[in-house]
Formats: C-alpha cells, sequence, structure tokens
C-alpha cells in the first residue's frame, strides 16, 4: 500500500537553528500538507500546497516557516529560526484530490527545540 | 473561531462490545466533518466522513451519526478489538474552506 514518508523520525535542535523536515508524498498525489501536533493538544493544520505553490496557510505558518518541493519526489518543510514552542510532532499529508480531509498522514516527524 | 472538542478523554471497552465516542462542534457552517484514528507512533488515519446534508453513515464496523441541530458528532464502533485501541479525533471544514479543525481526541482502550 502506497503511503507517505517523514524523515527523520526524531530531530533534536538547538533554539534558533533552521532545521528541514523531509517528506515523500505518495507519488500520484498533487496535493501536500503539513500539520503539527504539540504534546497531548490537537493536530493543526499549517499549509497547504498544490502545483508548486502554498494554496492555504493558518495564522501559525507565518514568516519562520516555509515550504518547497525541490524535486519531483520531496515536500519539505523549513523553520529558519527555531523556539521552543516549535517543539511538536509534524505530520506531512498528501492527497489526490484537493480534499484535505481524504489525505493520507505520514508517522510524523517529532521536533524538539532546546 | 471554531471549536471542536471531544465529551470524554477516554474511553475503555470490553472487546466485543460496543463503542461510542462523541463530539461536540461549534461552528454551525461546518458542512463536513472526519473522524481519524492516530495508533502510537503513527499519524491520524482516516476512518469515516460525513456531509451535512446527511444524519447517518456507515462504514465497515464503524457508524458515523451526525445531529445538526444540537452539533453533535458521534462515531460508533462495533464489536470493539484490540486493534481499535487508539486515539479518535473528530475535525470539521467549513463550507467553502478546505481548512480542517480537530478535536482534541479521546483514547480508547479495549480490554481483552
Amino acid at each position: 500500500e502506497p503511503e507517505v514518508t517523514q524523515t527523520p523520525s526524531h530531530q533534536v535542535t538547538q533554539m534558533g537553528q533552521e532545521v528541514i523536515l523531509r517528506c515523500v508524498p505518495i507519488s500520484n498525489h498533487l496535493y501536500f500538507y503539513w500539520y503539527r501536533q504539540i504534546l497531548g493538544q490537537k493536530v493543526e493544520f499549517l499549509v497547504s500546497f498544490y502545483n508548486n505553490e502554498i494554496s492555504e496557510k493558518s495564522e501559525i505558518f507565518d514568516d519562520q516557516f516555509s515550504v518547497e518541493r525541490p524535486d519531483g519526489s520531496n515536500f519539505t518543510l523549513k523553520i529558519r529560526s527555531t523556539k521552543l514552542e516549535d517543539s511538536a510532532m509534524y505530520f506531512c499529508a498528501s492527497s489526490e484530490q484537493n480534499r484535505q480531509g481524504q489525505a493520507f498522514f505520514g508517522q510524523g516527524t517529532r521536533l524538539t527545540v532546546v | 473561531g471554531e471549536s471542536v472538542g471531544l465529551h470524554l478523554p477516554t474511553l475503555s471497552v470490553q472487546e466485543g462490545d460496543n463503542s461510542i465516542i462523541n463530539c461536540a462542534y461549534s461552528n454551525s457552517a461546518s458542512d463536513y466533518f472526519i473522524w481519524y484514528k492516530q495508533e502510537s507512533g503513527k499519524g491520524p488515519q482516516f476512518i469515516i466522513d460525513i456531509r451535512s446534508n446527511m444524519d447517518k453513515r456507515q462504514g465497515q464496523r464503524v457508524t458515523v451519526l451526525l445531529n445538526k441541530t444540537v452539533k453533535h458528532l458521534s462515531l460508533q464502533i462495533a464489536a470493539t478489538q484490540p486493534g481499535d485501541s487508539a486515539v479518535y479525533f473528530c475535525a470539521e471544514r467549513a463550507a467553502g474552506a478546505n481548512n480542517l479543525f480537530f478535536g482534541t481526541g479521546t483514547r480508547l482502550t479495549v480490554i481483552p
């Protein structure tokens, strides 16, 4: 069964450092998403991406965040200068159609900012 | 803003019994609702969805009920199995939007 894969599974970084979280969406999917889940809290939408541009973003997705599809397979989330409060699970998801509710999620990257 | 919440943070059921997980939402403009299952160490997994023009939808061993009058959503799992142990989230989407808003989750524990 096709799946969304994320690397690394766990990333520890110093406050102020840049991190890049990587995702390989399902190959025939055209819509890509990032979510985060702070420990014990709700899953929160960050951004959706289609046709090489951001289609929607939440208030959380400020100038410190950026997304990119550098090649035909990867979809990345970059946090330029990490803060302690960026510590969370980050989930990538993809969907074949513009239907966020039917997206397939990856297993997540746990980001710990120290 | 939207508020999606769950009545109970934990639920324990005996294997073979039916489970009912509840969710309240506050945005009357929401027209699409989803239930997700999240197992430990994994991302959310789509279970079943329902549109606001329906009040019931059935899947394999799962049923979602929507009561728009009281803005309440429930997930019923028939003959609960140990593999059903997970955190279950509801999510809602407002009409005309694509963003999902998730609830906090209910942890379902199935007792063998």
